[in-house]
């Protein structure tokens, strides 16, 4: 089955500065991998998601790029601001009966100002 | 529209008691998920169903049994709880359509099995 790796388990970067969070995957027949924010207490909520006919897709400060040669995809965050600390999860889905996601471990983000 | 509602929020079970977590959604969507949340580990799929009356068995179902009577509620039962069984549980759901693939998660519900 699908199995996901996801690195760094922790980031701290200064307010201003950006983010990459990496993930890895090990079934090349995945076709969708969605990021997911979770803030303290509350619920994973999407932020972004790349299907894998797409080798980059933006959405202002979040930008995600995905390498089906290599099997990894990253999540891109520019300009950081202190509402961007959260767990971050990256999964991946072989789209089908289910569409079941595999998840990270997550990273967490610490933005300091 | 509410989404997706989880109850109970928190709940605390000696080992071996019973409960049901009850998750349900008002958006129509074919397929629902529940997940438990453990420090450093992510969120694992424990079952999931793709539609009213179908269950199926994701990465952690020991000790986990499940039903979905009606396609907007899908009940989690744990018959006899564990220490091992504490953790964060969420509910999700989503669209069966290519596409319409994100999901949508609940709240959670916070359990401590002592």
């Amino acid at each position: 089955g699908e199995n996901v790796e996801q690195h760094p388990s922790t980031l701290s970067v200064q307010e201003g500065d950006s983010a990459v969070i990496k993930c890895t995957y090990s079934d090349s027949a995945s076709n969708y991998f969605p990021w997911y924010k979770q803030e303290l207490g509350k619920r994973p909520q999407l932020i972004i998601d790349i299907r894998s006919n797409v080798g980059e897709k933006k959405d202002q400060r979040i930008a995600v790029t995905l390498n089906k040669t290599a099997k990894h995809f990253s999540l891109h965050i520019t300009e950081t601001q202190p509402e961007d600390s959260a767990v971050y999860f990256c999964a991946a889905i072989l789209m089908g009966y289910g569409n079941k996601l595999v998840f990270g471990a997550g990273t967490i983000l610490r933005v300091k100002s | 529209n509410a989404g997706v509602t989880q109850t109970p929020k928190f709940r605390v079970l000696k080992t071996g008691q019973s409960m049901t977590l009850l998750c349900a959604q008002d958006m129509n969507h074919e397929y629902m998920y529940w997940y438990r949340q453990d420090p450093g580990m992510g969120l694992r799929l424990i079952h999931y169903s793709v539609g009213e009356g179908t269950t199926a068995k994701g990465e952690v179902p020991d000790g986990y049994n499940v039903s979905r009577l009606k396609k907007q509620n899908f009940l989690l039962g744990l018959e006899s709880a564990a220490p091992s069984q504490t953790s964060v549980y969420f509910c999700a759901s989503s669209y069966s359509a290519a596409g319409h693939n994100e999901q949508f998660f609940g709240p959670g519900t916070r359990l401590t099995v002592l």
